[in-house]
């Protein structure tokens, strides 16, 4: 069974970039779909971006201009960046696995990574 | 952009009793709906997809119908464990601004 994990600094400066890694385990990173999904204290989820295994990714209209999320298919791992964050962007982190041959519904997830944006 | 909308935001069910969770589409999105459950410290788990089709190993007891705008989440014979909160999401604008509902929280 597929395992993924969050990781990464768990608190963030104003103004500096956000970045966090994905280790998936138990199962291939080939042929899916993988995605970041993040929740605000008090709001509800709302989906980053993706990034397939050959590289193409699709973004949030109103976060494409700040995330970035790559893959290292060698390391089993993708990552999500986010430059000039706000306390806006604190929030739990997840990373997520779409059903096989899909890319829009996440049958796997992290158990999330807290970051916290503060000076 | 599609806004999904839940309701209740909490829900007080006994043990043994059903749960209907309801979740609305601000435009259609045909079939093109999941459900999840959130469980406090837990990593969120797929029930539903398509508005219907019971992801792998999820239990009978839990349902989906629904198409366009109007959909709903069925939890017969509500046990401890189905304590969560829900979500609904919407996959058929993509990629979205909002994909999710903003929850409803099952208590027992």
């Amino acid at each position: 069974q597929v395992q993924l994990q969050e990781s990464g600094p768990g608190l963030v400066k104003p103004s500096e970039t956000l970045s966090l890694t994905c280790t998936v385990s138990g199962g291939s990173i080939t042929y899916y779909h993988w995605n970041w999904i993040r929740q605000s204290p008090g709001k509800e989820l709302e989906w980053i971006g993706n990034i397939y295994y050959s590289g193409s990714t699709d973004y949030n209209p109103s976060l494409r201009s700040r995330v970035t999320i790559s893959l290292d298919a060698s390391k089993s791992q993708f990552s999500l960046k986010v430059t000039s964050v706000t306390t806006a962007d604190s929030a739990v982190y997840y990373c997520a696995r779409c059903i096989l041959g899909t890319s829009r519904i996440f049958d796997s997830w992290g158990q999330g990574k807290s970051v916290t944006v503060s000076s | 952009e599609i806004v999904m909308t839940q309701s209740p935001a909490t829900l007080s069910v006994s043990p043994g009793e059903r749960a209907i969770l309801s979740c609305r589409a601000s435009q259609s999105v045909t079939t093109n709906l999941a459900w999840y459950q959130h469980k406090p410290g837990q990593a969120p788990r797929l029930l539903i997809y398509g508005a219907s089709t019971r992801a792998t190993g999820v239990s009978a007891r839990f349902s989906g119908i629904g198409s366009g705008t109007e959909f709903t989440l069925t939890i017969s014979s509500l046990q401890s464990e189905d304590l969560a909160v829900y979500y609904c999401q919407q996959y058929n604008d993509w990629p979205p601004e909002r994909a999710f509902g903003q929850g409803t929280k099952v208590e027992i």
